[in-house]
């Protein structure tokens, strides 16, 4: 059974990259599309966008400028860079599947990484 | 401010029912598009708990229900236990946002 699991510094500073990767197991990142999602403190989930194992992608209009998902074939990986953060993208980033890129639901999902934008 | 919108929180006590609504708009459930449920344990992955509006992934107990009607969708739970106790989350896809969007989340607590 596929998991994911996330990774990456929990602390950034302001007007910095946050840099995360969410490692594929169980299954191959192939034939798949994968998500980001994030959830601030006292919010919602909100979705950033995703990357299909060939390396196209979508996002979020609200976060476009500054995101870019990437994915690694070799490594089983896929990452999220958000540039020029600052104290309201501090969440805890989840990776997850979209069952499909237009719809449907998400399945599975990591565990979840807490980022805090402190300096 | 959600695109979908939930109850902050819902209660009741062992063995009763509760419902968790989920109310959208025309660029998202009344345009058509399913509503997904989640459950969300603090500090754990959410776990899918109702697909495609009404369908349980292997492993739910089947006292979870989910409905849609229009641009609404219903979560219920019936026979309440402890272990029901969780964040419950509803999300669809969205036409104007091109991506996918959530609710603010429902904390179920059982009396």
């Amino acid at each position: 059974q596929v998991q994911l699991q996330e990774s990456g510094p929990g602390l950034v500073k302001p007007s910095e990259t946050l840099s995360l990767t969410c490692t594929v197991s169980g299954g191959s990142i192939s034939s798949y599309y994968w998500s980001w999602i994030r959830q601030s403190p006292g919010k919602g989930l909100e979705w950033i966008g995703y990357i299909y194992y060939t390396g196209s992608t979508k996002y979020n209009p609200s976060l476009k400028s500054r995101v870019t998902i990437l994915v690694d074939t070799s490594k089983n990986q896929f990452s999220l860079k958000l540039g020029s953060v600052t104290a309201a993208d501090t969440a805890v980033y989840y990776c997850a599947r979209p069952k499909w890129g237009d719809g449907g639901w998400f399945d599975p999902w990591g565990p979840g990484t807490p980022v805090t934008v402190s300096s | 401010q959600s695109v979908l919108t939930q109850p902050p929180s819902v209660s009741g006590a062992p063995g009763q029912r509760v419902t968790i609504s989920c109310t959208g708009s025309s660029s998202n459930t009344g345009a058509g598009h399913d509503v997904h449920w989640y459950q969300h344990l603090p500090g754990t992955a959410p776990k899918l708990f109702i697909y495609g509006n009404s369908n349980r992934p292997s492993g739910v107990p089947d006292r979870f229900s989910g409905s849609k009607s229009g641009t609404s969708a219903s979560l219920a739970i019936t026979g309440l236990q402890a272990e029901d106790e969780a964040d419950y989350y509803c999300q669809s896809y969205d036409n104007s946002l091109s991506g996918w969007v959530f609710g603010g989340g429902t904390k179920l607590t059982v009396l």
